[in-house]
């Protein structure tokens, strides 16, 4: 069975610094990955996704991600936030028929 | 664009009622799915469909039921509804199995 852990359930970063959000795995394939952003009584959008190729991807608004398979690790980057980023971030795992299997979401704040 | 829309977007039911939630998408897409998110906690998937007038489980089906009239309908019907369906309800669509979902705003369900 697939699963997804997001091991921090807050994150506070000041704003122009950098980020990174964790994401594990559990696939006994390589699986297709996604991060979503959550912002307040919104529903979800897309940043990025990761199918095969480049462990390496480029999302919007300056997110990227990598995929590790000895980690089983799909982390979430930023160089710069910005106060905007302020949000609730979904790792998640792609399964047959497109079922997405979710981690529990991170929580990140901004400090001005 | 592609749009998925959900009515209503808030609903107080009472305990033992009726419940129906409906998503619309204009997107042409064949998939849609319906997720539950509890406060704190990541999607969860309750009912999902690849193709109209058929419908199939998801990772929590019980106390629901779902209903895909036509390509761009898809309903989650709660019969008896219970305080434990207390939630924020989203619908999604996709037109593969591999591909991104595309989430619409949710419904915010509260059961008294």
């Amino acid at each position: 069975a697939q699963s997804v852990t997001q091991p921090d359930a807050r994150v506070t970063v000041s704003e122009g610094a950098s980020l990174q959000l964790r994401c594990k795995y559990s696939s006994s394939v390589t699986p297709y990955l996604f991060w979503y952003v959550q912002y307040p009584r919104q529903g979800l959008q897309l940043l990025l996704k990761y199918y095969s190729g480049d462990p390496v991807v480029q999302g919007v608004n300056g997110f990227e991600a990598e995929f590790s398979k000895s980690n089983s690790s799909f982390h979430l980057r930023k160089a710069s936030v910005h106060w905007s980023d302020s949000a609730v971030y979904f790792c998640a795992v792609g399964g047959p028929l497109g079922k997405l299997i979710f981690g529990q979401g991170t929580k990140l704040s901004i400090k001005p | 664009e592609a749009a998925v829309t959900q009515s209503p977007r808030s609903k107080v039911a009472v305990t033992g009622g009726k419940v129906t939630l409906s998503c619309h998408q204009t997107n042409n897409h064949d998939y849609m799915y319906w997720y539950r998110q509890d406060t704190g906690h990541g999607l969860r998937l309750i009912h999902y469909s690849y193709v109209a007038d058929s419908t199939e489980k998801g990772d929590i089906p019980d106390g629901y039921k779902a209903s895909r009239p036509s390509q761009e309908n898809f309903s989650l019907i709660l019969e008896l509804a219970s305080l434990s369906q207390t939630a924020v309800y989203f619908c999604a669509s996709s037109d593969s199995g591999v591909a991104e979902q595309f989430f619409g705003p949710g419904t915010r369900l509260t059961v008294l």
